[in-house]
């Protein structure tokens, strides 16, 4: 039982240039989610999805695209990274609210640096 | 819009007990969490109020006022591996979502 899992661990980019995260989990959560973390803002949501073949924006949606065409994947999408968008990426999933034990799992983070 | 507040730093003793506070303007609430984070891996969840009052789990309790938009995580005999950042989150309308604290950096020291 792996947990949440993504990939790539680290990755550099130059302005401009594009690319994909990917976060997939096996713990059969309905709900995934993006989230950024920065020095002194804390973690923000990006976008989530309660399900599969579903997306809706968080709190930082701008410049980045998403999708969920498997319940246990989740993708994060950059077309024209810029260097604001430097930051350590996290993926969560959990159980819809309502249900017991419905705290979000994190995955190990992504590190991206934008030149 | 949503607000929540909680210390940047704070310092303590191994073996001594530490309250972490956190208050929270927000519309609408739907629980509150808090989350422990060490330095360059992920948060992992410690507890979860949604009523008031006090949740125990061992070494850690974390307590809830509605009324009063507050709650703090109370950490019993401090160990040096429980230095770490403490996250508060309010969960608020639906999709699940969270609205986290800046964090609190915890140091313990002999």
């Amino acid at each position: 039982n792996a947990g949440v899992t993504q990939t790539p661990k680290f990755r550099v980019l130059k302005t401009g240039q594009s690319m994909t995260l990917l976060c997939a989990q096996d713990m059969n959560h309905e709900y995934m989610y993006w989230y950024r973390q920065d020095p002194g803002m804390g973690l923000r949501l990006i976008h989530y999805s309660v399900g599969e073949g579903t997306t809706a924006k968080g709190e930082v949606p701008d410049g980045y695209n998403v999708s969920r065409l498997k319940k246990q994947n989740f993708l994060l999408g950059l077309e024209s990274a810029a260097p604001s968008q430097t930051s350590v990426y996290f993926c969560a999933s959990s159980h819809p609210p309502g249900l017991a034990f419905n705290e979000q799992f994190f995955g190990p983070g992504t590190r991206l640096t934008v030149l | 819009g949503q607000n929540i507040d909680q210390p940047t730093e704070m310092t303590a003793t191994e073996g001594a007990i530490v309250q972490i506070n956190c208050t929270y303007q927000t519309s609408g609430f739907n629980g509150l969490f808090w989350y422990q984070q060490h330095a360059g891996e992920a948060p992992t969840f410690l507890s979860y109020n949604v009523l008031d009052g006090l949740e125990e789990k061992g070494r850690f309790s974390s307590f809830l006022s509605r009324s009063k938009g507050y709650s703090y995580l109370l950490l019993k005999e401090l160990q040096m591996k429980d230095s770490a950042s403490y996250l508060c989150a309010v969960r608020t309308g639906g999709g699940n979502k969270l609205t986290f604290g800046t964090g609190t950096q915890l140091k313990v020291e002999l």
